[in-house]
């Protein structure tokens, strides 16, 4: 069963600019959830989809959103890319209980990088 | 605030040797934890988890253990060995509301030396 894949695995992109990251979830799992990882804050939820709604929110700004598609693809949308946006994104998907937590299995990442 | 908090960066122990890793956490409502295992350029990869009615939870060489009333979470590997030189990062959600949104620690990067 192929893994969790994020497109595309590294991204510059300078200030003010928008980015659009992609999640292909493991084949059967409904729920996808996005983190951001930076050495300052470490491993930070952003937020879940299941079923093509956002379920669970952290706390980020509205520049921060995403969607879910029906085949459970996921994109991730940062707007007005600032400097502290530059980190590794992480996604990683879940067969969907109420527990996100559980069974979640997560992608290599995309390293942003704003300059 | 950081509401779960590995204090120690780093920890170096030798092949065969136990490796201890903490964890605190501040809120008295999280109740399910977990370790996540990341390797360089992977993402992170579930260890094991144990929920707050549980003290301890072993699989293979890997124990967490929980004590509630300290607040405190801690993953024995025994025998470490080379291949479990990687970063660890403890966390941990809160059930109530339904949501389980985990909080992470900013992780531990364990060497083991042959």
């Amino acid at each position: 069963k192929a893994g969790v894949t994020q497109t595309p695995r590294y991204l510059i992109k300078t200030r003010g600019q928008q980015v659009t990251l992609s999640c292909s979830p493991i084949s059967g799992h409904r729920s996808v959830s996005w983190y951001q990882q930076t050495p300052g804050q470490g491993l930070q939820f952003l937020f879940e989809y299941f079923s093509e709604t956002q379920r669970n929110k952290g706390n980020f700004p509205g520049r921060f959103s995403g969607r879910q598609f029906s085949n459970s693809r996921s994109e991730m949308n940062v707007s007005t890319l600032e400097l502290g946006d530059s980190a590794l994104y992480l996604c990683a998907s879940s067969l969907g209980g109420t527990n996100i937590f559980h069974e979640q299995y997560f992608g290599p990442g995309t390293r942003l990088t704003v300059t | 605030d950081q509401q779960v908090k590995q204090n120690s960066p780093s920890l170096s122990v030798q092949e065969g040797r136990i490796s201890i890793l903490n964890c605190d956490y501040t809120n008295s409502m999280f109740d399910y934890f977990l370790w996540y295992k990341k390797y360089p350029a992977e993402g992170p990869t579930f260890l094991i988890s144990i929920s707050s009615i549980k003290d301890k939870n072993e699989d293979g060489r890997f124990t967490v253990f929980l004590n509630k009333s300290a607040k405190h979470l801690s993953l024995h590997i025994v025998p470490s060995q080379p291949g479990d030189s990687a970063v660890y990062f403890c966390a941990a959600s809160a059930s109530s509301g339904g949501s389980y949104i985990p909080t992470f620690g900013r992780g531990t990067s364990l060497i083991v030396h042959p």
